[in-house]
């Protein structure tokens, strides 16, 4: 099945060690998306892409970088992690919106990111 | 800026009753509304889509209304199961770009059999 994955399910790092989370799909759709999402709250969007095209939302802190190397590959990664950045973080993928925008979002399970 | 907002309290409900979820949202005209749900430790799931323009939409036991006039969007599960227990978030077209969605924090819905 046409799938979002994301690797690893859980990773621990410590505090300010610089980490990299993984995201693919098999889907084939141009935009990729993460997110934030801590205990009780909504997912955050951090970035998207459209094909190559970053998106930087403006709240996303410095400490945090994406790369898009090709369509099926998305890599989140946090320079500097502090205690606040513990959170589950959630790739995900949509076709480019037609008709004013209304493709959903296909999610991966999440990397769940303990800081040490 | 544009707001949503989902109750925030725990939802618990009989198996067999209609389940109804709340989606309200302020500041903001979007043409369509999105359903998810989310497992504990899993992603979220879509489940329906409904356009400014559409009153209703149905699947299967769900059922999504929009009123554009009251700003609301009610989501309801009928003849619900333990398997239906989950937390399910609204999502709107973010007025910042229409690639992108912002969610509201979700309604935990648990089923009591």
């Amino acid at each position: 099945d046409a799938m979002v994955i994301q690797n690893p399910r859980y990773q621990v790092t410590q505090f300010g060690k610089p980490v990299t989370l993984s995201c693919s799909q098999t889907l084939n759709h141009n935009v990729m998306y993460w997110y934030q999402q801590k205990s009780s709250q909504a997912p955050k969007l951090l970035f998207h892409y459209y094909d190559k095209d970053f998106n930087n939302e403006a709240d996303t802190p410095d400490n945090f970088q994406s790369r898009r190397p090709n369509t099926s590959f998305c890599f989140l990664d946090i320079r500097s992690p502090g205690l606040g950045d513990a959170a589950m973080y959630l790739c995900a993928t949509s076709r480019y919106p037609t008709g004013g925008g209304n493709q959903p979002q296909h999610f991966g399970d999440g990397t769940r990111l303990s800081i040490l | 800026s544009q707001k949503i907002e989902q109750n925030s309290e725990a939802l618990n409900i009989q198996e067999g009753k209609t389940a109804t979820l709340t989606c309200n949202y302020t500041n903001y005209s979007p043409a369509y509304l999105q359903w998810y749900r989310q497992d504990p430790g899993r992603g979220p799931v879509f489940l329906l889509l409904i356009r400014e323009n559409e009153k209703e939409k149905r699947k299967e036991r769900l059922k999504v209304t929009f009123d554009t006039t009251l700003k609301q969007s009610l989501f309801h599960i009928t003849a619900s199961q333990p398997a239906d227990s989950a937390t399910y978030l609204c999502a709107l077209p973010d007025s910042g770009g229409y690639q992108k969605v912002t969610f509201g924090t979700g309604t935990k819905l648990q089923v009591i059999p």
